[in-house]
């Protein structure tokens, strides 16, 4: 059973700061990592991905994968009320481009 | 780039009726395309994989005879829920992949489904 766990929060963060989600997977044969922000009542839009060992940054966001610890995170810096959102982590499995998402973790940004 | 679009966004149907539902890749190939069901506070539910020409592999629970996929080209995917039961009223939403060998998905805006 491929799994990807996240805390569902929510997670308040006041604007200006740093939000850290976590996520952790189960599959070991997953290669990439997504990173997604679904606004509520919206679609998911692609934040970034990541498939190497490390971090990548791009913008306000970092993404960070541990392989050997099974984790991927996402720092959001400079957090903007307008990050608000519900964000899912998905990991890919298979050769047609399957992904398992993670229940998604609530982020809310306080004034 | 990278442009999905579902028609129609929103649509209302009496119990009993079939509703068609359409994905299209505006700026590029899709060699797969997704369907999900998203209800309220939960996360997606991958209902099927579609590749263009060949039949659709629906995920455990999924009945293929209610939930008909066709991907007749690279750019079009449809969805018709037939018989539409009030059960099935949710968002309902497409994604596309293209031929990169990252398997990056790319959502369209979704489709609300409300069966009266």
């Amino acid at each position: 059973q491929k799994e990807v766990e996240q805390n569902s929060g929510p997670l308040s963060v006041p604007e200006g700061a740093i939000a850290s989600l976590n996520c952790t997977y189960s599959d070991r044969g997953s290669q990439s990592f997504f990173w997604y922000r679904q606004y509520s009542g919206k679609s998911p839009e692609l934040i970034m991905f990541i498939y190497s060992n490390g971090d990548k940054e791009d913008g306000r966001f970092t993404a960070q994968l541990n392989k050997a610890s099974q984790y991927v995170s996402l720092l959001i810096r400079d957090s903007q009320p307008s990050d608000s959102a519900t964000y899912l982590c998905a990991g890919g499995y298979d050769s047609w481009g399957k992904l398992q998402f993670g229940a998604g973790t609530q982020v809310v940004v306080t004034p | 780039g990278a442009v999905v679009s579902q028609h129609p966004s929103w649509v209302i149907c009496k119990s009993g009726t079939s509703v068609k539902i359409e994905c299209r890749s505006l700026d590029f190939q899709a060699t797969t395309m997704f369907w999900y069901r998203q209800f309220p506070k939960q996360s997606l539910m991958l209902m099927a994989t579609s590749n263009e020409g060949s039949k659709a592999t629906y995920e455990q629970g999924v009945e293929k005879d209610k939930f008909l996929i066709n991907h007749a080209s690279l750019t079009l995917s449809t969805l018709t829920v037939t018989s539409a039961h009030p059960e099935d009223s949710s968002f309902y939403i497409c994604s596309a992949r293209g031929a990169s060998q990252i398997p990056n998905q790319y959502f369209g805006p979704g489709t609300r489904l409300l069966v009266l």
